[in-house]
């Protein structure tokens, strides 16, 4: 069975340009997440799928990020226009149960932006 | 609100001894979930243990338990044994039971010594 996806494994970009992250979860998890690490600190949440709905985006930092999920299956995050800020490993990770719901992760998405 | 706290951002072991790597929460919710994963070099987070809030007995999975004491707040790893392949950054992360956010703290280097 085939784990999380992610695409690319690094990304740099200027200041001012768009990048889009993707996202292939394990399938037959309705369940998908993004998560960020700024290096140091804590992998924070972004936004929380089931299915194609978006349950929580809370944790989205502002409105240059946008998150989809096309019919349930793979998932996208783009950032537009970057910020120097928004560098650091984007992680996605999706689950099939409910509770506990044992995330499993992909390897990450590390962006660095100039 | 909900907060998770590894305070040891590095650790050393000798191969072959236990080490117990620490972490405090903090939620006002009653059913919560403790988790703890596993990042080697490659990026992958990898789950390895579960603790629920009401589980009375610590989890255990292989060389992994889980120290948990509820009044106290704290969910520490004990890993037993120590392999040069538990050298990786170790993550624990909590979820309360009326939502799907996981939190997690900023992570414990451990590097086992030959």
């Amino acid at each position: 069975e085939a784990g999380v996806t992610q695409f690319p494994s690094h990304s740099v970009i200027e200041k001012g340009q768009t990048v889009t992250l993707r996202c292939d979860p394990i399938s037959g998890h309705d369940n998908l997440y993004w998560y960020r690490r700024v290096m140091g600190k804590e992998i924070k949440f972004l936004l929380h799928f089931v299915k194609e709905s978006k349950q929580d985006e809370s944790g989205m930092p502002n409105n240059r990020f946008l998150a989809e999920r096309t019919g349930g299956t793979y998932s996208t995050l783009k950032v537009q226009p970057a910020e120097l800020e928004d560098s650091g490993v984007y992680f996605c990770a999706s689950s099939q149960d409910m509770w506990p719901g044992e995330l499993f992760f992909g390897e990450g998405s590390r962006l660095t932006v100039l | 609100a909900q907060k998770i706290t590894q305070t040891q951002p590095g650790m050393f072991v000798q191969e072959k001894e236990a080490v117990t790597l620490d972490c405090t929460y903090d939620t006002s919710d009653q059913s919560y979930g403790l988790f703890w994963y596993k990042q080697p070099s490659s990026g992958e987070m990898i789950f390895l243990i579960y603790q629920g809030s009401y589980d009375e007995q610590n989890a255990t999975e292989g060389r992994y338990s889980l120290n948990f004491q509820k009044a106290r707040k704290s969910a520490n790893l004990v890993i037993s044994a120590s392999q040069l392949g538990d050298s990786a950054m170790y993550f624990c992360a909590m979820r309360d039971a009326g939502t799907y956010k996981y939190i997690f703290g900023t992570g414990t280097r451990l590097k086992v010594l030959a």
